[in-house]
């Protein structure tokens, strides 16, 4: 089945720690996406990438690093820089840049203790 | 500055009744609207699109409507499902040039049996 995974579902985090979400997709799409959910807030972008080893900051990239080495993934790393983390992190792909439709993995719930 | 806005956080209708979601959008170069359905703990799934040279689109119980000179756009379902039950979020996009979408803060629907 073709999709978007998101690995793990759920992260907890000692605050200070780097930490590394993970995002496959095996649609063949060249677009990747991160976005941040807060609650009320809507989705935030956080980082994107339109073809392997590149990517753009999006409007809220201060504190995430991310890397494009292969079409299929797009690996967010949430850094002790990032002074609010707690939040559900979603990652999405797209045939093309957006506005095509984008096709969003279940998300991790990321948790800093 | 939200650029684009639900100002509803929530609505509650009864089951087989219409339902209807607005979003409003301040940037005028906006040309392609998009609404996402999303479940908790769930990344968000495509609903339904509508152009900027469109002034409705409609996809079975799902009809979307701009109002480009208001800049407004609504979601109408009807007839409501309980399983309808989710956030719904409106997102923009200038076409083609590049633009990621811009999201609404959602709005959650609960449809009452």
């Amino acid at each position: 089945d073709g999709g978007i995974t998101q690995s793990p579902k759920y992260l907890f985090r000692k605050e200070g720690q780097n930490v590394t979400l993970s995002c496959e997709q095996n649609l063949n799409h060249d677009a990747m996406y991160w976005y941040r959910q807060d609650p009320g807030q809507g989705l935030r972008l956080i980082y994107y990438s339109q073809i392997v080893n590149d990517f753009q900051k999006g409007d809220i990239a201060e504190g995430y690093s991310v890397s494009r080495e292969k079409k299929e993934s797009f690996p967010l790393t949430v850094t002790s820089a990032q002074k609010n983390p707690t939040a559900f992190y979603l990652c999405a792909s797209s045939i093309r840049l957006q506005g095509a439709e984008a096709f969003f993995g279940p998300g991790t719930r990321l948790t800093v203790v | 500055d939200q650029q684009v806005k639900q100002n509803s956080p929530s609505l509650s209708v009864q089951e087989g009744r219409i339902s209807i979601l607005n979003c409003d959008y301040t940037n005028s170069m906006f040309d392609y609207f998009l609404w996402y359905k999303k479940y908790p703990a769930e990344g968000p799934t495509f609903l339904i699109s509508i152009s900027s040279i469109k002034d409705k689109n409609e996809d079975g119980r799902f009809t979307v409507f701009l109002n480009k000179s208001a800049k407004h756009l609504s979601l109408h379902i009807v007839p409501s499902q309980p399983g309808d039950s989710a956030v719904y979020f409106c997102a923009a996009t200038i076409n083609n040039a590049g633009n990621m979408l811009t999201f609404g803060g959602g709005t959650r629907l609960m449809v009452k049996p």
